[in-house]
């Protein structure tokens, strides 16, 4: 298993600013996911962070947008750029084993006004 | 996308009762994983369970998977308050993604 600490926890962020998600694992993991889980909603898929490499991106999200860092194997951060209502939303990161299995941040819940 | 799709989206039931959850998928999987989230929490993993296994338990969870079927149920018996949290199933995709349902609301009353 994996003890992985996202923050911050929450936040309150004006409209046309960016926010920062860091996220800290405890231990050396190749695979990190960045998720967002709109309210009352399941997770979607952001982007995949590996080390060294530069992030893959699914459908619907781009890296103007949602530029990832990954500059070890145990940190990763999600900017969300020049936000609007619409970004509110909780973002997730994760960690991924060979087993298939993720380790999840406890999130962070960011509002838009 | 969505791959798998939970049934009830969300479950009322007393504490001490058993709860059950079903799953259903598009595409043959590997592996499908069931996980918790507590409100405004990250998720949990719970069980995972391979394409060739029918049954699983862990505890008070019991996991069924039928592949010719595409579906997964999920038991949680003597349900207790802490149960209360939302669970879904997710199934393996390429690259070492997972898919993860829309989920069950599972609310465990006193």
């Amino acid at each position: 298993s994996a003890v992985i600490s996202q923050k911050p926890s929450r936040d309150i962020c004006q409209r046309g600013t960016s926010l920062t998600i860091q996220c800290q694992v405890d231990s050396q993991v190749t695979m990190m996911f960045w998720y967002r889980q709109q309210p009352g909603q399941s997770l979607t898929l952001i982007a995949t962070a590996n080390q060294g490499s530069e992030a893959t991106y699914e459908s619907g999200f781009v890296i103007d947008k949602f530029p990832i860092s990954r500059p070890n194997l145990t940190f990763s951060t999600l900017t969300v750029s020049n936000m609007s209502p619409e970004d509110s939303s909780i973002y997730l990161c994760s960690v991924g084993t060979r087993k298939n299995i993720q380790y999840f941040g406890a999130g962070t819940r960011l509002s838009v006004l | 996308s969505q791959q798998g799709e939970e049934d009830p989206q969300a479950l009322s039931i007393q504490e001490g009762e058993n709860a059950t959850m079903n799953c259903s998928y598009k595409t043959s999987i590997n592996n499908l994983q069931w996980y918790r989230q507590n409100s405004g929490r990250g998720l949990v993993h719970l069980i995972l369970i391979r394409s060739n296994e029918r049954e699983k338990h862990s505890g008070r969870l019991r996991v069924t998977l039928d592949t010719s079927k595409k579906s997964s149920s999920l038991l949680i018996t003597a349900s207790r308050a802490a149960d209360t949290a939302s669970y879904f199933c997710a199934t393996d995709a390429r690259d070492d993604k997972i898919i993860f349902g829309k989920g069950t609301r599972l609310h465990i009353l006193p």
